[in-house]
């Protein structure tokens, strides 16, 4: 099983739709987490961090379950500009600073 | 957040040379780490390079063939040695800027042939 676990995808939806993404983790003492946004032949680029009481940003809302170790991304009205990999990210230790990454999840909206 | 630059962007190589990938942080740093990234895939740890100290490997990445330098808080360097077309990647270097996610740079598309 790997350590990070996203939804195999592609997500095809039209612009305006909700869509939400999932990623399960296998280490119960994992600290911190964040989704990143890969656009095609980019670098990957901080999205949002998941805090446990959950965040807001504009149309895009995190969350995290620590129970049952998964992560969620929901993109609501979705543009399309949102078309991009978003890969879940996974911290053991904040301060050792070794990141696992999630296979991650493409998005496509089309008009 | 900081920035960084990486540089190459891209290369085209031979077999069996090798190639010295740079990134440059504007701020300064503990802790620096390279990614390689397959066609398709996710990020795969290479090894966390630290200031003063030998870099740290994962598991299947080893000093001979991914030589990194770490001179000060703000440089690393990444070597890809003796070159084979299975080298062929994208190869990110990333910081932790803040307290909250790390900054990559963005990337050096390497092409083995």
């Amino acid at each position: 099983r790997k350590e990070v676990e996203q939804d195999p995808g592609p997500f095809n939806v039209p612009e305006g739709a909700t869509v939400a993404f999932n990623c399960t983790y296998s280490n119960s003492a994992s600290q911190s987490f964040f989704w990143y946004r890969q656009d095609c032949r980019k670098e990957p680029k901080l999205l949002m961090s998941v805090y446990s009481s959950g965040n807001e940003d504009g149309r895009f809302t995190a969350q995290l379950n620590r129970a049952s170790q998964y992560i969620s991304l929901l993109i609501r009205d979705s543009k399309l500009s949102d078309s991009a990999t978003y890969l879940c990210v996974v911290n053991m230790d904040t301060n050792a600073g070794k990141s696992t990454f999630g296979d991650g999840t493409t998005l496509t909206v089309k008009p | 957040s900081a920035v960084i630059s990486q540089k190459p962007s891209r290369d085209i190589c031979q077999r069996g040379t090798s190639l010295t990938i740079q990134c440059q942080v504007d701020s300064q740093v503990t802790m620096m780490f390279w990614y390689r990234q397959q066609p398709g895939q996710s990020l795969t740890l290479i090894a966390t390079a630290n200031q003063g100290s030998e870099a740290t490997y994962e598991s299947g990445f080893v000093i001979d063939k991914f030589p990194i330098s770490r001179p000060n808080l703000t440089f690393s360097t990444l070597t890809v040695s003796n070159m084979s077309p299975e080298d062929s990647s994208i190869y990110l270097c990333s910081a932790q800027t803040d307290n909250y996610g790390y900054t990559f740079g963005s990337g050096t598309r390497l092409t083995v042939v």
